[in-house]
């Protein structure tokens, strides 16, 4: 069965500094990993995905994540945060293509103090 | 998203009664699906439909129903029978062909009265 695990239910940072949510995802065979980002009382936006060629996926607003197999491992990161990306961020693992079926991790809740 | 309208932005329901969560959207996507939203829970699936006039239950099916008579319009109905029903719900769709991912609609908070 597959799963996702975020084991950090809430952060804080400082505007500017740096971040790194972590994901660990379990999947039998060669998965497709997202990142979406929900602000209070919205839908999810897709930050970034990645399902196979380079390692090191870059997404919008400046976040990027690394694939790394050997670890089951997707974690996010953003080199200086900004006080809009206060906002709760989900990991995924599905399949690719026909019903896709996607698995959520629980998420990270992000504070950005100043 | 722009392209999936979910309605009402909120709703209450109450006891013994049923009520219905829209969403629409003109992405022209095959495959739409229903997530319910806990707090500390992520997103669970309620049911999905790959084509039109069929839908597959999802992890938490009970106490719901789903229509899908045009591609355009996924409706979820929470009946009586769902004993629990005060969450955020969340419409997402995709093109079933291709490697894209879902997307999703702004959703709707159903709360008891």
């Amino acid at each position: 069965a597959q799963s996702v695990t975020q084991p950090d239910i809430h952060i804080t940072v400082s505007e500017g500094a740096s971040l790194e949510l972590r994901c660990n995802y379990s999947y039998g065979a060669t998965p497709y990993l997202f990142w979406y980002v929900q602000s209070p009382g919205q839908g999810l936006q897709l930050l970034l995905k990645y399902f196979s060629g380079d390692t090191l996926v870059q997404g919008i607003k400046g976040f990027e994540a690394e694939f790394k197999r050997s670890q089951s491992s997707f974690n996010l990161r953003k080199p200086s945060v900004h006080w809009s990306d206060a906002a709760e961020y989900f990991c995924a693992v599905g399949a690719l293509g026909g019903y896709q079926k996607v698995t959520f991790g629980i998420g990270t809740k992000l504070q950005v103090i100043p | 998203d722009g392209g999936i309208t979910q309605s009402p932005k909120y709703l209450f329901r109450k006891e013994g009664q049923n009520v219905t969560l829209s969403c629409e959207q003109n992405l022209n996507h095959d495959a739409m699906y229903w997530y319910r939203q806990d707090p500390g829970q992520g997103l669970r699936l309620i049911y999905y439909s790959q084509i039109v006039n069929d839908f597959q239950k999802g992890d938490i099916a009970e106490g719901y129903s789903v229509s899908r008579e045009k591609k355009e319009s996924f409706p979820l109905t929470v009946t009586s029978a769902q004993k629990n029903p005060t969450a955020f719900y969340l419409c997402a769709t995709r093109p079933v062909q291709g490697s894209q991912p879902q997307h999703f609609g702004d959703g709707t908070r159903l709360s008891i009265l």
